[in-house]
């Protein structure tokens, strides 16, 4: 499967914490992009690293993409309450330009 | 800000009926498209939608499946035949270009159906 995959793990951690996820992926991508989605709701998205992009900041995410590794990660910094949910990676370019590809998502939780 | 919507947002249906399910992306974008989340497992790509016609599907989407753009706002995804493994969360999508572009793809906030 040519599909972004985060290392399926469940986070916990204390409010004000960060919060750190990978993905990896297998072939050749354009783009590499973060969503969150809260607990059974829509997919909301975070952050969008192009490929020749190595690291990306948005608010408190920080995102950095290794093309070598095929990876990419997400950290969150002084993490909040609110910051609890599923956080996905999706990946692009393998299936055709506009298909994207998820992961199976990592369940952080903060705890206040 | 433009977000997309999706109406029902939950739906029960009984084997072997129709559903339909709707969305309204956003008005200015031209790329629509339909994934699906089953419990616990990963989103998957159905379709894509583009210039009135499918520019993509996947493997899911068989002939039970079908898109349309009735009129200029809405999108709907229709399933003819229900199966109980049609149970999911399915999500609109819409963007104003390819992802291969660096274009986002926004997000519906879905539509869970159950079919028993």
């Amino acid at each position: 499967s040519q599909q972004g995959e985060e290392d399926p793990q469940a986070l916990s951690i204390q409010e004000g914490e960060n919060a750190t996820m990978n993905c990896s992926y297998k072939t050749s991508i354009n783009n590499l992009q973060w969503y969150r989605q809260n607990s059974g709701r829509g997919l909301v998205h975070l952050i969008l690293i192009r490929s020749n992009e190595r690291e990306k900041h948005s608010g408190r995410l920080r995102v950095t993409l290794d093309t070598s590794k095929k990876s990419s990660s997400l950290l969150i910094t002084a993490s909040r309450a609110a910051d609890t949910a599923s956080y996905f990676c999706a990946t692009d370019g393998y299936y055709g330009n506009n298909r994207l590809a998820f992961g199976k998502g990592n369940q952080v939780v903060v705890i206040p | 800000e433009p977000e997309v919507t999706q109406t029902p947002s939950h739906q029960v249906t009984q084997m072997g009926q129709e559903v339909i399910l709707r969305c309204v992306p956003i008005s200015n974008h031209l790329y629509f498209y339909w994934y699906r989340q089953i419990l616990g497992q990963k989103v998957e790509f159905l379709v894509s939608f583009y210039n009135n016609e499918i520019s993509e599907k996947s493997e899911i989407f068989d002939d039970q499946f079908s898109v349309e753009r009735p009129d200029g706002s809405n999108f709907t995804l229709k399933i003819r035949s229900t199966k109980l493994e049609d149970s999911a969360m399915y999500f609109c999508a819409s963007s104003d270009g390819l992802a291969g572009g660096g274009k986002t793809q926004y997000f519906g906030p879905g539509t869970r159906l159950l079919v028993l």
